[in-house]
């Protein structure tokens, strides 16, 4: 059974601070895909990153930015210099070709 | 259309009422799925569509859940006998290919359903 775990439940923060926001999970299978989606107030589900089991190479694209440890079952990503506009509720996802999602993490940045 | 449309954007049900709630998927989309979003909570699966085919039903709470998808393109929730506990955001996502691990799956705006 797949499992994701978001133990942040509510972040506040200061427009141009960096958000950390953490993501554990559980799986039996050896390859699979994570990913992060960001859900505004609006309702839809947009799609931020992916990242598959075979590569642990951390990225950034432009503010944002991954760090995937298979050895702790952890795939955390941070928004760099946050915006106002980054206020939403923020998903981790495992894909086994259908999503299992963590509880979210609500972010709110003050102006 | 240029994104996944679901209607009604908000569906106030009587208990015991059936309501159907649509989805559009993107044009020429292969897949077709449904989760569930309690308040507060993350999306939950229920159920999964390849064409006009359902090849996975497991996230269905109960037999009063029914899902169709005749032409392997607009699809159809129906909830029958509405309950309090149906109570929910309905959301509906499609992607271009088969069931792949790393597709990305695009999201409409949900159905909000609020069973009184």
């Amino acid at each position: 059974a797949q499992k994701v775990t978001q133990a942040q439940t509510e972040i506040s923060v200061v427009e141009k601070e960096d958000v950390t926001l953490d993501c554990v999970y559980e799986t039996r299978d050896t390859t699979y895909y994570l990913f992060w989606y960001k859900q505004p107030p609006s309702g839809e589900l947009v799609f931020l990153i992916r990242r598959n089991s075979f590569d642990e190479q951390n990225e950034i694209s432009g503010r944002y930015s991954w760090n995937f440890q298979k050895s702790t079952s952890s795939f955390n990503f941070t928004i760099t210099a946050s915006q106002v506009v980054d206020s939403a509720v923020y998903f981790c996802a495992l894909n086994d070709y259908k999503l299992s999602f963590g509880a979210g993490t609500t972010v709110t940045v003050r102006a | 259309g240029a994104g996944v449309s679901q209607s009604p954007r908000y569906k106030v049900a009587k208990r015991g009422q059936d309501v159907a709630l649509r989805c559009d998927p993107i044009s020429g989309h292969v897949s077709l799925f449904w989760y569930q979003q309690a308040l507060g909570q993350g999306p939950e699966f229920l159920t999964y569509f390849q064409n006009e085919a359902q090849l996975d039903k497991s996230g269905l709470p109960s037999d009063r859940f029914f899902a169709e998808r005749p032409e392997g393109s607009v699809s159809t929730l129906k909830i029958q006998r509405t309950q309090q506990e149906d109570s929910a955001v309905y959301l509906c996502a499609s992607s271009f290919g088969g069931r792949g691990l790393n597709t990305e799956a695009f999201f409409g705006q949900g159905t909000r359903l609020t069973v009184v």
